[in-house]
């Protein structure tokens, strides 16, 4: 079965500067996609980045970008020039293709702090 | 365009009761899905339709159902609400075509079992 791991429940890091996010995940496929969400206190989920397995370059959307290890099955988040805006809930996922069904497989999530 | 829309915003039933949820999908998706978010944890997935039919289902009992309406907006039905039932429930819609897979999610409905 598909796992996704954060092993960091809780980081924070100083306005403007640059914090990584960690994600790991367990697949037998060789084609899926990885998505970072954010939530925010106010609870909407929003999609931050995603990245195709089948594409060796990462993933870049402004400060954010990501790192992806295909043979590690690592997929972590970084963010740039840190905002107060980017405070929230941070959940890594998988996208996995299982009995017909496009789930979505999350991750425990990361809680972001920005201080000023 | 507007996003994805649920209702309500927050409910508290009693144990033993019914619920219905609702959800509206971006226009022009076809596929919703429905998560539940306990307090602190990530998303588990309960059930994708597409075309207004379920293609897939989490480990979820079968106290929860779903459909799906010609209009593909989506109802998401628990009967027998037990405490640990008490989540926030996600509507995800996504349009399902090739390169575009994205699921876009909704504010969600705060269920509250007393």
């Amino acid at each position: 079965a598909q796992t996704v791991t954060q092993s960091q429940p809780e980081m924070s890091v100083q306005e403007a500067e640059t914090v990584t996010l960690s994600c790991t995940y367990d697949t037998s496929e060789s084609d899926y996609y990885l998505f970072w969400y954010k939530q925010p206190p106010s609870r909407q989920m929003i999609l931050v980045i995603r990245q195709e397995a089948y594409k060796q370059q990462n993933a870049t959307e402004n400060r954010f970008s990501v790192n992806f290890q295909k043979a590690a099955k690592s997929f972590s988040l970084k963010i740039s020039d840190s905002q107060l805006g980017d405070a929230a809930m941070y959940f890594c996922a998988y996208r996995a293709l299982i009995q017909g069904a496009q789930k979505l497989v999350f991750g425990q999530g990361t809680r972001l702090t920005i201080n000023p | 365009d507007a996003g994805v829309t649920q209702s309500p915003t927050h409910l508290i039933k009693t144990r033993g009761q019914h619920v219905t949820l609702r959800c509206s999908p971006i226009s022009g998706h076809k596929s919703v899905s429905w998560y539940q978010q306990v307090l602190g944890q990530g998303p588990q997935f309960i059930f994708q339709y597409y075309e207004k039919e379920e293609r897939g289902r989490g480990n979820f009992p079968d106290r929860f159902s779903a459909r799906q309406f010609p209009n593909y907006s989506s109802e998401l039905n628990v009967n027998a609400l037990l405490l640990g039932d008490s989540a926030l429930y996600l509507c995800a819609s996504s349009l399902e075509s090739v390169g575009n897979y994205e699921q876009y999610f909704g504010p969600g409905t705060r269920l509250t079992v007393t």
